[in-house]
């Protein structure tokens, strides 16, 4: 148990479909992420939220589009993805939004793995 | 800006093995280092961290050391067994503006410890 929970942890869609990938974090932290992980590329850091507000969008294509309802829930939205949009997406909290700090670091859940096709 | 460079994977090491993975950075002021770990399906794990300089960080015996001479963080582990495979990731948090620290990681390391 992490403490931070991923569903799907698997996910098939078409370039067409819309789905979304929901993380929630029982840990009381304030601040969460999405990040993407490739194949043979460092982890890319794509949104930040700090008390449920963005605080952070590292040029994210349109067709990503999150949602962070409240400090424990962050979903993220899917539509019309492309192929090379096949990753593991990542989801981690933080006690405080500076996620890199050596006293708030990250907490990740186990990831949701999608395909698309 | 700031990166991290981490050897080239994957490591196929025996059980009992002594364990290297070179992790080397670049960034401007005083960065805190960090390593990190993933096991199969599973995402990352804080393994050891060190703020400054000289630091060890060290957990589920591995250690790193902090240098800032050669600014490296190499992780090592005396004696590695199979639960150890998984993929190991290198990590630098440097201050940016208004309290908000920005963290980098290295692309990963992948190991394979065999019986």
């Amino acid at each position: 148990e992490t403490g931070v929970t991923q569903t799907p942890r698997h996910l098939v869609m078409g370039m067409t479909n819309k789905k979304s990938l929901k993380c929630e974090q029982h840990l009381g932290h304030n601040a969460m992420y999405w990040y993407k992980q490739s194949a043979k590329k460092p982890l890319e850091l794509m949104f930040v939220y700090n008390f449920k507000e963005q605080t952070e969008n590292n040029s994210v294509p349109s067709r990503f589009s999150p949602e962070c309802p409240n400090s424990s829930h962050l979903f993220l939205h899917l539509h019309t993805l492309q192929p090379e949009d096949s990753a593991l997406y990542l989801c981690a909290s933080s006690l405080r939004a500076a996620g890199g700090a050596p006293n708030s670091p990250l907490h990740f859940g186990n990831g949701t793995r999608l395909t698309v096709t | 800006g700031d990166s991290v460079t981490q050897m080239e994977g994957p490591v196929t090491l025996s059980e009992e093995a002594f364990l290297t993975i070179n992790c080397t950075y670049t960034a401007t002021g005083y960065p805190s280092l960090f390593w990190y770990v993933q096991y199969p399906g599973e995402g990352l794990q804080l393994l050891l961290k060190a703020t400054k300089a000289d630091d060890k960080g060290s957990n589920k015996g591995f250690e790193a050391t902090y240098r800032k001479e050669t600014t490296s963080f190499h992780l090592e582990k005396g004696s590695v067994q199979v639960s150890d495979s998984a993929v190991y990731f290198c990590a630098l948090s440097a201050p940016g503006g208004a309290g908000s620290y920005q963290l980098t990681f290295g692309k990963g390391t992948k190991l394979s410890v065999i019986p």
